[in-house]
């Protein structure tokens, strides 16, 4: 069974600086890997799709990255910004299950100006 | 912009009562799914549809059904509600069976009271 974790729930920065957001799955089965941003009150806008022949994928000032066999995902995100601040959740595909997605709790990223 | 739009925004139903959500879709994307997001938590498969029949399922109880029609759009209905079903509820497509990025809506929000 697929369960997708991501540390740190919260994290605070000042605008600028580099940061890694961790994604952690149980199943390393998996054909892609996903990453959405989410602002407040709002739906999931998609972020990075990486597929699983890939090891990363980068969209701008975000790169994302994929190790299968360590069963982690990060997304870096470059020089942040204020309207960086959102929650950013990853979301892997559960095992033989066609589409579902099976999502992390989430990080919380404020960026202080 | 993601062509994905629901209906309506935000309500409020007393416990016990029933509620229909609505979701349209892009033109050709012929797979819809529907999540739960309580506050604080990662979006919650609820069940998925695939050219008019449902074709996978979360753990939800038989009183959230759901309905998806030739033009693209979907319903998502919620008999005898409870007070922990106040959340946003998602809708998704995508423009095939899986494996391909996942557009969502903004989501509406249902307050049980």
């Amino acid at each position: 069974k697929q369960e997708v974790t991501q540390i740190p729930a919260a994290l605070s920065v000042p605008e600028g600086e580099n940061l890694v957001l961790n994604c952690s799955f149980t199943d390393s089965a998996i054909y892609n890997l996903q990453w959405f941003r989410q602002d407040p009150g709002k739906g999931l806008t998609s972020l990075l799709l990486i597929q699983s022949s890939q090891r990363e994928q980068t969209s701008g000032r975000l790169n994302a990255s994929l190790d299968k066999s360590s069963g982690r995902s990060t997304l870096y995100i470059a020089a942040s910004q204020p309207g960086d601040s959102a929650t950013y959740l990853c979301a892997a595909p559960a095992y033989n299950q066609g589409g579902k997605l099976i999502f992390g709790q989430g990080t919380e990223l404020s960026v202080k100006p | 912009e993601t062509g994905v739009t629901q209906s309506p925004t935000h309500l409020i139903k007393t416990r016990g009562q029933q509620v229909t959500l609505r979701c349209s879709s892009q033109s050709g994307h012929n797979t819809v799914s529907w999540y739960q997001q309580a506050l604080g938590q990662g979006p919650q498969f609820i069940f998925q549809y695939y050219r008019e029949e449902e074709n996978g399922r979360g753990n939800f109880p038989p009183r959230f059904s759901g309905l998806q029609f030739p033009n693209y759009s979907s319903e998502l209905n919620v008999n005898a509600l409870e007070l922990d079903d106040s959340a946003l509820y998602l809708c998704a497509s995508r423009p095939s069976y899986s494996g391909n990025t996942i557009y969502f809506g903004e989501g509406s929000w249902l307050t049980v009271v």
